[in-house]
C-alpha cells in the first residue's frame, strides 16, 4: 500500500540551529501539504503545493522558514534558525486533486522536532 | 475564518460503551466533513467523511451524519474497544484542499 515517508522521525537540536525535514508523497499525488501540530491541538496548515508551484503559505513564518518541493516529486521543510516554540510534530500529507475538490489526504508519520 | 470546535477531551470509557464525540463547525461555503484518528506515534489516518448535507459516513462501526442545520458531525460508536483509543480529529475542506482541524479528543477505553 502506497504511503507518504517522511524524514527524520524524530529531531533534537538546539536553538538558533539549522534542521530540515523531508516528504515523498504518495507517487502520482499533485498535491502536498506541510502541517505543524502542537501537542494537544490540530494540524496547521503551514505550506500547501500543487506541482511545484505553492498555492498557500499564508501561514508559513517566512523569516525562518522555507519550503521547496522542486521536481514537483517530493519536498523538503526548513527551519533556520530554530526556535524554542518550533517544538512541534511536522506533518506532511498529500491528495490527488482529480480525485474531486474534496479529496482525501494521506498523511505521513511525521518528524517530532525538539529544540532546546 | 472558518473553524471546528470539538468537545473538550479527555474522554475514558469502558470496553463496549456507547461513543459520542461531539463536532460542531462554521464555514464559508459549502464543506465536506471529516474525521481523522491518530494512534500514538502516527500521522493521521482517514476514519469517515460526507461531503453533503445528510450524508452518513461510516467505517470500522464509527458513523458521523452531516447535518447542516445545526452545523454539526458528531462521531459515534455502539461498541466501543480497547483498540479505538486514539486522538480523533473532526476537519472541514473547502476549496482546493485546505482543511480546518480541531484541535483533537483523546479517547482512552480501559478493559
Amino acid at each position: 500500500e502506497a504511503e507518504v515517508a517522511q524524514s527524520p522521525r524524530y529531531k533534537i537540536t538546539e536553538k538558533s540551529q539549522a534542521v530540515a525535514f523531508w516528504c515523498d508523497p504518495i507517487s502520482g499525488h499533485a498535491t502536498l501539504y506541510w502541517y505543524r501540530q502542537i501537542l494537544g491541538q490540530g494540524p496547521e496548515l503551514l505550506v500547501q503545493f500543487q506541482d511545484e508551484s505553492v498555492v498557500d503559505d499564508s501561514q508559513l513564518p517566512k523569516d525562518r522558514f522555507s519550503a521547496e518541493r522542486l521536481k514537483g516529486v517530493d519536498s523538503t521543510l526548513k527551519i533556520q534558525p530554530a526556535e524554542l516554540g518550533d517544538s512541534a510534530m511536522y506533518l506532511c500529507a498529500s491528495s490527488d486533486p482529480l480525485g474531486g475538490p474534496y479529496n482525501e489526504q494521506f498523511f505521513g508519520p511525521g518528524t517530532r522536532l525538539t529544540v532546546l | 475564518g472558518d473553524s471546528v470546535t470539538q468537545m473538550e477531551g479527555p474522554v475514558t470509557l469502558s470496553e463496549e460503551a456507547f461513543l459520542t464525540i461531539n463536532c460542531t463547525y462554521t464555514a464559508t461555503g459549502y464543506p465536506s466533513l471529516f474525521w481523522y484518528v491518530q494512534y500514538p506515534g502516527e500521522g493521521l489516518q482517514l476514519l469517515l467523511k460526507a461531503t453533503k448535507a445528510d450524508d452518513k459516513g461510516s467505517n470500522k462501526g464509527f458513523e458521523a451524519t452531516y447535518r447542516k442545520e445545526t452545523t454539526s458531525f458528531h462521531l459515534e460508536k455502539g461498541s466501543v474497544q480497547v483498540s479505538d483509543s486514539a486522538v480523533y480529529f473532526c476537519a472541514l475542506t473547502i476549496l482546493a484542499g485546505k482543511s480546518t482541524f480541531g484541535d483533537g479528543t483523546t479517547l482512552t477505553v480501559k478493559p
